[in-house]
């Protein structure tokens, strides 16, 4: 069975602060994909980036980037000189390739960025 | 707008009844997922299609049932309703039956029992 541990349920940060959100997964399978979420207070659920198991190369994309290690199974996201619009909960997730193709969730960590 | 669709956005409705949820999923996507997000037990995979037929089930209840129809767009159909299932639920649609090229979700419908 799969399962994604999201041990920070809330943050607060003051806006301009680098904040990183830790998401730790477990996997006996070797092929796999992770992914992050934003849910805004709008509701919806956004795709910010996937990544396969093979493929442990940071990620930079504006102030976003990703840190994947497999030595430890994490996939933790940071956010650099945060805005009061990151302000969302954030989602980490896994998908195991041949087995059942669902995404499981992890429970999910709420930023508050004040302004 | 993330290309899948899904109505209505709000629903309100007597414990008992059933209800009608939909998807239309992104245009080319042959899959759709169905998600449940509650309070208590965060976001969970209920079932999923492909091409109209089913090809995964997660924690869905008996009282719950889905479809994918020839033209791609699902229901979720929930009846006997508990308060309980008060929740947000989405619809996601993906390109492959893997769907590891990425999902896309809709914006939910956000039903409440009361």
């Amino acid at each position: 069975a799969q399962k994604v541990t999201q041990a920070q349920t809330e943050i607060s940060v003051v806006e301009k602060e680098d904040v990183t959100l830790d998401c730790v997964y477990e996997t006996r399978d070797t092929t796999y994909y992770l992914f992050w979420y934003k849910q805004p207070p709008s509701g919806e659920l956004v795709f910010l980036i996937r990544r396969n198991s093979f493929d442990e190369q940071n990620e930079i994309s504006g102030r976003y980037s990703w840190n994947f290690q497999k030595s430890t199974s994490s996939f933790n996201f940071t956010i650099t000189a945060s805005q009061v619009v990151d302000s969302a909960v954030y989602f980490c997730a896994l998908s195991v390739f041949n087995a059942g193709n669902m995404l499981t969730f992890g429970g999910g960590t709420r930023l508050m960025v004040k302004p | 707008d993330s290309g899948v669709t899904q109505t209505p956005k709000h629903l309100i409705t007597a414990t008992g009844q059933r209800v009608t949820l939909r998807c239309s999923p992104r245009s080319g996507d042959l899959s759709v997922y169905w998600y449940q997000q509650s309070l208590d037990q965060g976001l969970q995979f209920l079932i999923q299609y492909y091409n109209g037929e089913e090809r995964a089930k997660g924690n869905i209840l008996e009282r719950f049932s889905a479809q994918q129809f020839p033209d791609l767009h699902s229901e979720l159909n929930l009846s006997s309703l508990e308060l309980g299932d008060s929740a947000l639920y989405f619809c996601a649609s993906s390109g492959g039956v893997e769907g590891y090229y990425g999902y896309t979700f809709g914006s939910g419908t956000r039903l409440t029992v009361v």
